[in-house]
């Protein structure tokens, strides 16, 4: 069974351009969790999404948004970049999350972007 | 924002010694995760502890939960070379829509 798949691999972009993050998620799994994690640093919780709906949203500006597709894959969309946003940005996937549930994620390998 | 916190944030130790790791949390959860990371790569599920349990075993992991402390350990036995890697803690908290990370324990282990 295929884990969850990021692309690219890395990539480079310029101050104030976009990117743009793909992840697919394992098969089944209807939830999709982003997350970036700076050089050193531990996970910071961008944004989860579930049968296609933002479910939360972490503590980043508006410049960061996504969006989850009917078969449940899911982009990351970051706009005007910083240099700050140089990270590794991390995506997960999990069986639809029930309240008090067990929600083992399972992560991508995840996508470096170089902010120049 | 972060709800874990591991301790130390560094540990270097020698192969065949046992490593612990500690982290420490703010709020009630339902379950507790344990996540190894190699570096610059994606993170590998190594065991969850739920609120009501207080160890559990696998391999040669052992975590305990001392929910009245809001804390956890992680003690990997007879340490490799290959264990090198850099643990993070997660907590899954009630009434709440993602997981918490900590910012991370690296382990060194030397051959």
């Amino acid at each position: 069974e295929a884990g969850v798949t990021q692309s690219p691999t890395h990539l480079i972009k310029t101050r104030g351009q976009q990117a743009t993050l793909r992840c697919s998620p394992i098969s089944g799994h209807t939830s999709v969790y982003w997350y970036q994690q700076a050089l050193g640093l531990g996970l910071q919780f961008l944004l989860w999404y579930d049968e296609g709906e933002e479910r939360n949203r972490g503590n980043f500006p508006p410049r960061f948004s996504g969006r989850q597709f009917p078969n449940y894959s899911s982009e990351l969309n970051v706009n005007a970049l910083e240099l700050e946003d140089s990270a590794l940005y991390l995506c997960a996937s999990s069986l639809a999350k029930k309240a008090s549930s067990y929600n083992e994620q399972f992560f991508g390998p995840g996508t470096r972007l170089t902010v120049l | 924002s972060q709800q874990g916190e591991e301790d130390p944030q560094a540990l270097s130790i020698q192969e065949g010694e046992n490593a612990t790791m500690n982290c420490s949390y703010k709020t009630s959860i339902n379950n507790l995760q344990w996540y190894r990371q190699n570096s610059g790569r994606g993170l590998v599920h190594l065991i969850l502890i739920r609120s009501n349990e207080r160890e559990k075993h696998s391999g040669r992991l052992r975590v305990t939960l001392d929910t009245s402390k809001k804390s956890s350990s992680l003690l990997i036995t007879a340490s490799r070379a290959a264990d090198t890697a850099s643990y993070f803690c997660a907590t899954d908290i009630p009434l709440d829509n993602d997981m918490r990370f900590g910012a991370g324990t690296r382990l060194t282990v030397k051959p």
